[in-house]
């Protein structure tokens, strides 16, 4: 089976930066993915790491080592519109298996 | 922008009752998925679908569930004799390969169904 674990709660302020940590158990891995949702919305793709190392999208940047079975979302210059859920997700045969998110919450 | 669109937005039924949820996926997407989502918990997969048949399911996807693509357009959910724990936010996505191959599905907006 598959299982993946993240903080459940971060709080950061306006114009800092987080991480949020992903530790996956899985067979037959792939990849890793983000997705940002929104209260309310879908869940939207931020960002995909299939070899390790760091990938940068703008203000975002996901990492990954897959002999750690680890990876990490970094948001940077946070803005009070990157208050959503994250949601981690490793690929498996034809699906995505989604981690339980982490919730930030940008302060002012 | 190309985009998948699921309908109803919102569905209240009685318990027992029974329930399609509609979507279109993205034209050239050749494969489909419905996630499930309760209220604050963790995106849930139910099923795949790939050239006309189930490529996979979860524990959760039991003889109460299946899926359809009627036609070149469609993609259906039915729930029959709903229960109370069947409601949720129910997602379908799209994507060009195998579980986007890069990681990359596209959500609809979402349908939620409220079951009472």
């Amino acid at each position: 089976g598959q299982s993946l674990e993240q903080p459940s709660e971060v709080t950061a302020v306006e114009g800092a930066i987080v991480q949020i940590n992903c530790t996956y158990q899985t067979s037959g891995f792939y990849g890793l993915s983000w997705y940002q949702q929104h209260d309310g919305g879908a869940p939207t793709f931020l960002s995909y790491n299939g070899l390790d190392g760091l990938e940068e999208t703008g203000r975002f940047s996901s990492f990954l080592s897959r002999s750690d079975s680890y990876g990490y979302l970094l948001l940077q210059e946070l803005q009070m519109k990157d208050s959503a859920s994250y949601f981690c997700a490793v690929r498996s045969s034809y699906k995505l298996i989604f981690g339980s998110g982490t919730r930030l919450l940008v302060r002012p | 922008e190309p985009e998948v669109t699921q309908t109803p937005s919102h569905q209240v039924t009685q318990m027992g009752q029974e329930v399609i949820l509609r979507c279109v996926p993205i034209s050239n997407h050749l494969y489909f998925y419905w996630y499930r989502q309760i209220l604050g918990q963790k995106v849930e997969f139910l099923v795949s679908f790939y050239n006309n048949e189930i490529s996979e399911k979860s524990e959760i996807f039991d003889d109460q569930f299946s899926v359809e693509r009627p036609d070149g357009s469609n993609f259906t959910l039915k729930i029959r004799s709903t229960k109370l724990e069947d409601s949720a936010m129910y997602f379908c996505a799209s994507s060009e390969r195998p579980a986007g191959n890069t990681g990359e599905l596209f959500f609809g907006e979402g349908s939620r169904l409220t079951v009472l």
